[in-house]
């Protein structure tokens, strides 16, 4: 079966990092493109960018460049998503997900179940 | 930037047809996508490339896209098509995806 397994809820403080992980399996993991959404409480999705595992070639939303940092490990079918410092803006539900097929412009067919972010002193 | 504008709302019987838009700038130039998502849950996909169904998305959900409004219908509307939908494309002038702001469907 084909699945993305996102790590787990988190609760942190402003300021802190975090890095948030989605493990793929079932399939080529380095032959697709994962992308990120994020989906504030009550609000609808936003594309925060995308990676290629199979070469590390990143794109970024212009609202999200130089705010997130998206990255691969194909050793271990991971991508992640991280911070260097959290704001409480930055709660939310974050997504990741595999794209139908092997561009970047396809849509995302496999999604993982979520992470929950929350940032609060 | 590209923009994608989607009806908040739309609200239709069981039985009936629904019909969702997603405007954009000669939109009919880009591949549209569409996803559902239910309370508490993951997006699914359940139409890209404008018109092609996932395996396991039903018949009902089909998708069309010309000029500058693609649309998603759903036939035959059921209560457990009850949920938001949300169109994207990729913008190839700024090399990102874009989402509409998402039409919450209520099945009266």
């Amino acid at each position: 079966e084909v699945q993305l397994v996102q790590s787990g809820a988190e609760v942190k403080k402003p300021g802190e990092s975090l890095k948030i992980s989605c493990k793929g399996s079932g399939y080529s993991f380095t032959s697709y493109w994962i992308g990120w959404v994020r989906q504030m409480p009550g609000k609808g999705l936003e594309w925060m960018g995308i990676i290629y595992p199979g070469d590390s070639d990143t794109r970024y939303s212009p609202s999200f460049q130089g705010q997130v940092t998206i990255s691969a490990d194909k050793s271990i079918s991971t991508a992640y998503l991280q911070w260097s410092s959290l704001k409480a803006s930055d709660t939310a539900m974050y997504y990741c997900a595999r794209t139908v097929s092997g561009g970047p412009t396809d849509g995302m067919d496999v999604w993982g179940q979520g992470t929950t972010v929350t940032v609060s002193s | 930037s590209y923009v994608l504008t989607q009806p908040p709302s739309v609200s239709v019987a069981p039985g009936q047809t629904a019909r969702i838009t997603c405007g954009g700038n000669n939109i009919g130039s880009k591949s549209v996508h569409w996803y559902q998502q239910k309370p508490g849950q993951a997006p699914v996909l359940v139409v890209y490339d404008d018109s092609d169904r996932p395996s396991g998305i039903p018949e009902r959900f089909s998708g069309s896209n010309s000029g500058n409004t693609a649309t998603l219908t759903i036939s035959r509307v059921e209560a457990g098509d009850e949920a938001d939908y949300y169109c994207q494309v990729w913008d190839s002038s700024s090399d990102r995806w874009v989402f509409g702001g998402g039409t919450k469907l209520t099945v009266l």
